[in-house]
């Protein structure tokens, strides 16, 4: 069956370090992967978008990178905020570029 | 900068009532979706919308909802009959190629 997993439901890291979130997905062959954010009662917010014929792909603080082969993708935050503590969301686009969602990993970063 | 819009932010509906959902994607995109998150889960397809018709829907888009683009620019999703279980967030989301999806804020359905 397809799944696409998010490493944990929840991440607790420290102010000024890098957060790295994973992505796993079986039995897809996306051409591309999107992350987005999500706050508490909001819609997810766009961040990156990597296709699959790209290794990493970068804005500002963040980086995104995408393995076909390990069906993986990695996503970085550096030099990270409280206001980064947020739900982060991995989706896979597929067919008439409809998104599939992970479940999300929940990062809290504390002062 | 655009962004969709959605009305109501929130509905409190009966069971059995229906309820429309309204959306004003943004104007020169061509494809447009409605999400679900149900309390505490991740956010669920729906249904696509392309070229003034369904694309493609999930086994969660059955008879009891439909879409509909009445004048090019709102874009409703209509729910018969509401039952207990369709109490959730409910996403718009439009994107212009391949790029990336503008989702708004959602409308927040409570069916009681």
């Amino acid at each position: 069956s397809q799944k696409i997993e998010q490493n944990s439901e929840a991440l607790n890291i420290q102010e000024g370090k890098t957060a790295t979130l994973t992505c796993n997905y079986t039995n897809y062959s996306p051409a591309y992967l999107q992350w987005y954010r999500q706050d508490p009662g909001r819609g997810p917010v766009f961040l990156l978008l990597i296709r699959e014929n790209e290794k990493e792909k970068r804005k500002e603080r963040l980086k995104v990178t995408f393995d076909t082969t390990l069906k993986q993708s990695l996503f970085h935050i550096t030099a990270s905020q409280p206001a980064d503590s947020a739900t982060y969301l991995c989706a896979l686009v597929t067919g008439f570029q409809k998104l599939v969602f992970g479940t999300g990993t929940r990062l809290l970063v504390s002062p | 900068e655009p962004e969709v819009t959605q009305t109501p932010s929130h509905q409190v509906t009966q069971m059995g009532q229906e309820v429309i959902l309204r959306c004003v994607p943004i104007s020169n995109h061509l494809y447009f979706y409605w999400y679900r998150q149900i309390l505490g889960q991740k956010v669920e397809f729906l249904v696509s919308f392309y070229n003034n018709e369904i694309s493609e829907k999930s086994e969660i888009f059955d008879d009891q909802f439909s879409v509909e683009r009445p004048d090019g620019s709102n874009f409703t999703l209509k729910i018969r009959s509401t039952k207990l279980e369709d109490s959730a967030m409910y996403f718009c989301a439009s994107v212009r190629v391949v790029t990336e999806a503008f989702f708004g804020q959602g409308t927040r359905l409570t069916v009681v």
